[in-house]
């Protein structure tokens, strides 16, 4: 799963900062998803971005999230104001272009966001 | 709504063979997919369900029946090293690709 690029892998951050994470795609894909992970509970979809657009929102809190999905350069998570019950792994997936419904999501390592 | 359901933990001996079930309800469907997380660890892909019957991988084999809402992920010949988090997700039809997981399943394979 190395082809699936996050960093940092651990960041804390105090209440009220800002989080950034950053997530670049296995080689030739251009479809990147972001799921948020809570101890003890399963992978919950955020959002689905395709370079320059986002596809599919509808896991992601109205305020303080935002995604994007450059043409170059990685995708950002970012959380304004960040709070303790941001903590929580988050992980980036991607896929390939126009690929059929067979083609796995391909996942990195994760960030692990910790909120002071 | 979506619900997935998959029993929370599981234990086993090594050399055995384990089956791990899910059932689901979702809007939609088009298809399921098992990954395998180790604790701290991203998750990988282990197999694809979109019709019914059985897909066979090495020591790791998928079921699916439509009708009925329900998969198994069959593991054989249980090593040390399968000790893991087993998570089972669905793929809606809504035209978008997200999955929608289940909480997982944490098997200890014992000596």
């Amino acid at each position: 799963n190395a082809g699936v690029m996050q960093n940092p892998r651990h960041l804390v951050r105090r209440r009220g900062q800002e989080a950034r994470l950053r997530c670049s795609p296995m080689k030739g894909h251009s479809h990147v998803y972001w799921y948020r992970q809570l101890p003890e509970e399963g992978l919950k979809f955020m959002v689905y971005l395709q370079k320059e657009n986002i596809i599919d929102e509808s896991g992601m809190p109205k305020e303080r999230f935002s995604a994007e999905f450059p043409k170059e350069g990685p995708s950002i998570l970012r959380i304004q104001q960040v709070v303790r019950g941001d903590s929580a792994a988050y992980f980036c997936a991607s896929s390939p272009p126009g690929g059929g419904s067979n083609q796995p999501q391909h996942f990195g390592d994760g960030t692990r966001l910790s909120i002071l | 709504g979506q619900n997935i359901d998959q029993p929370t933990e599981m234990t086993a001996t090594e050399g055995a063979i384990v089956q791990i079930n899910c059932t689901y309800q979702t809007s939609g469907f088009n298809g399921l997919f098992w990954y395998q997380q180790h604790a701290g660890e991203a998750p990988t892909f282990l197999s694809y369900n979109v019709l019914d019957g059985l897909e066979e991988k090495g020591r790791f084999s998928s079921f699916l029946s439509r009708s009925k809402g329900y998969s198994y992920l069959l593991l054989k010949e249980l090593q040390m090293k399968d000790s893991a988090s087993y998570l089972c997700a669905v793929r809606s039809n809504t035209g978008f690709q997200k999955l929608v997981f289940g909480t997982g399943t944490r098997l200890l394979v014992s000596p």
